[in-house]
């Protein structure tokens, strides 16, 4: 069965630009999860979607925000860069079922550098 | 609201010898916990987790940890690691109901020497 997927694997962009970042979970998942991983913060949940609609939300400005669609694939997109957000965002997908107790598999990441 | 704290940002050990990862977490509800291993250049791997019941878990790759609610603590162990093993190690920790996310800890490197 295949992994998670995430592309692009790498991205540079400028300040004041926008990107989009596209995760397919593994088939069957309906709950992809959103992290951004940076050296001083560590791993931060950004948002979970489940069924094509966001059920949880992490602590990030209205600049971060994510869609699924019925296929269950996920985009993140973040608008209006800054320096900061350079990161490593990782997805991860679960069934969704039962979300606090099911195992999250995560994709090898997007490596976003904003310059 | 829920925290992990990892006492150590990084181990150094000899192949083949015994390690722990230390972890302890803090939250008003009962909480799940969870270890994942990011290698170099890849996603997170779920090494084993404690939901319910024994309090000794056992993963993957010989690691096991154990769940001490007293203490607030899930250690990580191994007793002989591999060359391998070096990586970075997550522990993180989830709470039920509707306002579900893995809180994760800052990580340990463990660096394992020849």
């Amino acid at each position: 069965k295949a992994g998670v997927t995430q592309t692009p694997r790498y991205l540079i962009k400028t300040r004041g630009q926008q990107v989009t970042l596209s995760c397919s979970p593994i088939s069957g998942h309906r709950s992809v999860s959103w992290y951004q991983q940076t050296p001083g913060q560590g791993l931060q949940f950004l948002f979970e979607y489940f069924s094509e609609t966001q059920r949880n939300k992490g602590n990030f400005p209205g600049r971060f925000s994510g869609r699924q669609f019925s296929n269950s694939r996920s985009e993140m997109n973040v608008s209006t860069l800054e320096l900061g957000d350079s990161a490593l965002y990782l997805c991860a997908s679960s069934f969704g079922g039962l979300a606090a107790t099911d195992t999250q598999y995560f994709g090898p990441g997007t490596r976003l550098t904003v310059l | 609201a829920q925290s992990v704290t990892q006492l150590d940002s990084q181990v150094p050990v000899f192949e083949e010898a015994p390690v722990e990862l230390r972890c302890n977490y803090s939250s008003s509800v009962s909480v799940y916990l969870f270890w994942y291993v990011q290698y170099p250049n890849q996603g997170l791997q779920l090494l084993l987790k404690y939901l319910s019941g024994s309090t000794l878990v056992k993963g993957i790759n010989g690691f096991e940890a154990e769940f001490n609610k007293s203490q607030t603590s899930f250690h990580l162990r191994k007793p002989s690691v591999h060359i391998s093993d070096t990586a970075e190690y997550f522990c993180a920790v989830s709470v039920g109901g509707s306002n579900y996310k893995l809180t994760f800890g800052k990580g340990t490197l463990l660096t394992v020497n020849p």
